[in-house]
Order: structure tokens, then C-alpha cells, then sequence
């Protein structure tokens, strides 16, 4: 069972490049969620997608924009990428129902010069 | 914005000590879930608890939510240096079923 697959795993990039993160899931959840990891500031959410062609702000929405492309992939996009970015990012999806788990990927360790 | 407190940050114990984790909200929420995450993975799920009061075990974990749904807490019983990892807890919120985290416990056992 792959779950949640985010790709790339690593990138490094310099201040004002562009780049797509891709994340797909085979469990045929609704929801997909997109999340940065930062020390000491826990998860916070960036955009979220509560079924196929919706999707939602976050707590940490500015500079980024999301593209919910098909129930299986959610993508988050940097139009042009600033030091604050640096962070490791994580795609998550959650089935029916508001208490259910959500399931993470591994993220995407993202480096910004 | 809701925020969820959660101590200590920081915890370095020997094996065989016993340990709590705090999460404290001035929000009541529908449900809280416990998360562990290990270096270079997601979070994974531990355990939700929904109901005030209720008190769920897993193993040497027990997680118990607070009466007013505002609070929960873990409780490992003699750490093993295999529950070395972050800790997260999350609270849900909505009809959307949005997660608010904690910042995160990173506890280390030594053996």
C-alpha cells in the first residue's frame, strides 16, 4: 500500500525559482491537506482541499497556491520561493468523517538559498 | 486563532522511568488525536479520543481527555529507548474536521 506519496523528497532552490510539490493518495479520500514543518513551531496548516475541486486557506497560506487536480492528487506550487520557505513539507489525506486519521507522507525537504 | 499548548518541548529519560506529555486549549474541540513521528517520516497515528473523560490504552501509552474536551494528556509507563520520537498532539476542529497542533514533544530514552 503506497498511502500518500509526495514527491520530490529533497530540493534546493534559490530565491525567485518556481516549483510544483506533487502529492498523490490511493485511499480514495476526500480530503487532502498541505502542512509545514518548521522547529519548535509544530504543523501548521498551508491549504486544504475538502473534496475534489475545492480548496481552502489555511493558517499560512501567502506564497503559495494549491491545485486540487483529481481526487487522487492535491499539488502546492511556490511562484517565486524566499528564504522564509525553507521548511519540510507534508501532504496529508483524510477519509469520510471528522474524526478519522489523517495520513501523512514522508515531505518534501525543501531548501531555499 | 486557537492555539494548543503542549509540554514540555523537550524530554530526556532513562529507560524505565515513566513520562507525561501535556496538551492544554482554551478551545473545546470535537476530538483529539496523538501522532508520533519518526526523523525523515510523516506523523503517524496513535490514538483519537472523542468522548470527555474517556481514557484509551495502548500497550504502555495511556491517553486520557480532559472532562471539558479542552485537554489531554499521554502517560508512558517504564520508556523504552523504541519510544524515542516526536509526539504530537492535535486537536480537531469544525465540520471540516481541521487539525490545530500542538509544537511537539521530542523525547529521547537512553537506555
Amino acid at each position: 500500500n503506497a498511502g500518500v506519496t509526495q514527491t520530490p523528497k529533497f530540493q534546493v532552490l534559490k530565491t525567485g525559482q518556481s516549483m510544483t510539490l506533487q502529492c498523490a493518495q490511493d485511499m480514495n479520500h476526500n480530503s487532502m491537506y498541505w502542512y509545514r514543518q518548521d522547529p519548535g513551531m509544530g504543523l501548521r496548516l498551508i491549504y486544504y482541499s475538502a473534496s475534489e475541486g475545492t480548496t481552502d486557506k489555511g493558517e499560512v497560506p501567502n506564497g503559495y497556491n494549491v491545485s486540487r487536480l483529481n481526487k487522487r492528487e492535491f499539488s502546492l506550487r511556490l511562484e517565486s520561493a524566499a528564504p522564509s520557505q525553507t521548511s519540510v513539507y507534508f501532504c496529508a489525506s483524510r477519509g469520510r468523517g471528522h474524526n478519522q486519521p489523517q495520513h501523512f507522507g514522508d515531505g518534501t525537504r525543501l531548501s531555499i538559498l | 486563532t486557537q492555539l494548543l499548548e503542549q509540554s514540555p518541548q523537550f524530554l530526556s529519560i532513562q529507560e524505565g522511568e515513566n513520562l507525561t506529555v501535556y496538551c492544554n486549549s482554551s478551545s473545546v474541540f470535537s476530538s483529539l488525536q496523538w501522532y508520533r513521528q519518526e526523523p525523515g517520516e510523516g506523523p503517524v497515528l496513535l490514538v483519537t479520543v472523542v468522548t470527555g473523560g474517556e481514557v484509551k490504552k495502548l500497550k504502555r501509552l495511556t491517553f486520557q481527555f480532559g472532562d471539558a474536551r479542552k485537554d489531554s494528556s499521554l502517560h508512558i509507563t517504564a520508556a523504552q529507548p523504541g519510544d524515542t520520537g516526536l509526539y504530537l498532539c492535535a486537536g480537531v476542529l469544525g465540520s471540516q474536521g481541521n487539525l490545530i497542533f500542538g509544537k511537539g514533544t521530542k523525547l529521547s530514552v537512553k537506555p
